[in-house]
């Protein structure tokens, strides 16, 4: 069965720092990859899908990048964290018809 | 006009209740619908997929989906303290590479 690990599960950046969270999938090929950030109040927000190595779409301009460097490992990073950065990241992988979720980075900048 | 609305709640039932949950969506095409179960702090879980349209159960859980009038529902039957939490729905074609989202409903099951 396929299975999605992120990590860490809670993270606390001073502004400036960078970030790297990790998000790998198994028992599964070639899969969509997907970062979403999740706001109270606001749904998730699509920032980052992946349909093949190297291959990353960004929905929303922002301070934040993504790489897919294997074909089931997904990282998204940021060279210098801001306030704003602050909130819950979800890596999720779908075979186009339904996604499945990560347990979530809770995120705070300070 | 987002792709998917969701009613946000909060929604607060007691124990036992029947529970409707709905949202409603624009895009003719889509074609594959899903609801997701998230507890405070946890990354969605996917609790029913459908596609197209027509009913599905599962235990407590019936999903229901109406393309002539693009509506979801979940109904939850025999409600339980634990199915409180955020219920989210989603829906996608079968060209699409993500899914839509409506941005929730807080449930509650009082005891």
């Amino acid at each position: 069965s396929q299975t999605i690990h992120q990590w860490p599960a809670t993270l606390v950046q001073p502004v400036g720092s960078p970030l790297s969270l990790e998000c790998t999938v198994e028992g599964t090929s070639n899969p969509n990859l997907y970062w979403y950030r999740q706001a109270a109040g606001r749904g998730l927000q699509l920032l980052f899908y992946s349909v093949g190595i190297g291959q990353i779409s960004s929905e929303v301009p922002q301070n934040l990048s993504a790489s897919r460097p294997q074909d089931r490992q997904f990282i998204l990073s940021s060279k210098k964290l801001l306030l704003s950065d602050s909130g819950f990241y979800l890596c999720a992988w779908s075979d186009q018809e339904v996604a499945f979720f990560g347990q979530g980075t809770r995120l705070t900048v300070v | 006009q987002k792709e998917v609305e969701q009613d946000p709640g909060p929604l607060s039932v007691p124990e036992g209740a029947i529970v409707s949950l709905n949202c409603t969506y624009s895009n003719s095409a889509f074609q594959y619908f899903m609801w997701y179960r998230q507890y405070s702090r946890k990354g969605p879980e996917l609790l029913m997929y459908t596609y197209s349209s027509g009913n599905k159960e599962d235990g407590r859980f019936t999903a229901q989906v109406d393309k002539s009038s693009k509506y979801i529902s979940l109904f939850i039957r025999d409600s339980q303290p634990s199915d409180s939490a955020t219920y989210l729905c989603a829906s996608n074609s079968n060209s699409g590479y993500a899914l839509n989202f409506g941005k929730g409903t807080s449930l509650l099951v009082t005891p």
